[in-house]
């Protein structure tokens, strides 16, 4: 199974602040690679897909990159309403694997 | 609007079985892939099992191949998995995930899950 990893597993900031996630898969996906926002008691919701692609929807301050085995979630400007929990997912190959969460809190 | 709503959740002794179901609206159902993800409590995601839109073709995460089958009814617009032989294990939030069209391997939507307890 592809591992995927998050980093940091918790960060914490402040309403404006940009924000950087990454995640590293232990061997290459391309650009085979998801981001999903999760709120307390909520479902997960699709923010980028195919690495840097964003969701219908999804206001444009969240950004993917990378490929290969890193990539990087980045907020710009948060906003109250993203303090959540984020995830990646690998789609390269079965099973699909998710990192392990990155909270993300309120300064 | 894309709906997807699960049921049949509850507590299950250890060695039992339940099935899951997830009525879906406001989407061509048999056009979709359809998935099912699980969430322990206080834990991250893990991908359970999906099925494709011609409902031939599955797939299943090891620690659950040959205990859990999923199954769709297009007809009737529903998703289901039956679990079988159950663990303690196996105790967490199930979603029912839409695969994305063009993307079938993402999931951009979800139902509000369904709580299974395995427990004695």
């Amino acid at each position: 199974d592809i591992q995927m990893t998050q980093s940091p597993s918790s960060v914490s900031a402040s309403v404006g602040d940009r924000v950087t996630i990454t995640c590293r898969a232990n061997q290459g996906i391309s650009s085979w690679l998801a981001w999903y926002q999760q709120k307390p008691g909520k479902a997960p919701k699709l923010l980028i897909y195919a690495a840097s692609s964003l969701q219908s929807g999804v206001p444009s301050r969240f950004s993917g990159s990378g490929s290969g085995t890193d990539f990087a979630l980045t907020i710009n400007s948060l906003q109250p309403e993203d303090f959540a929990t984020y995830y990646c997912q690998q789609a390269n190959s079965f099973p699909y694997t998710f990192g392990q969460g990155t909270k993300l809190e309120i300064k | 609007e894309v709906h997807l709503v699960e049921s049949g959740g509850g507590l299950v002794q250890p060695g039992g079985s339940l099935r899951l179901s997830c009525a879906a609206s406001g989407f061509p159902f048999s056009s979709f892939w359809m998935h099912w993800v699980r969430q322990a409590p206080g834990k991250g995601l893990v991908w359970v099992s999906r099925i494709i839109s011609d409902g031939i073709s599955t797939a299943y995460a090891d620690s659950v191949k040959g205990r859990f089958t999923i199954s769709r009814d297009d007809a009737k617009n529903t998703l289901y998995l039956q679990m079988n032989s159950l663990r303690a294990e196996d105790t967490a939030v199930y979603y029912c995930a839409r695969g994305s069209g063009s993307h079938p391997y993402y999931f951009d939507s979800w139902g509000q899950g369904t709580l299974v307890t395995v427990s004695s």
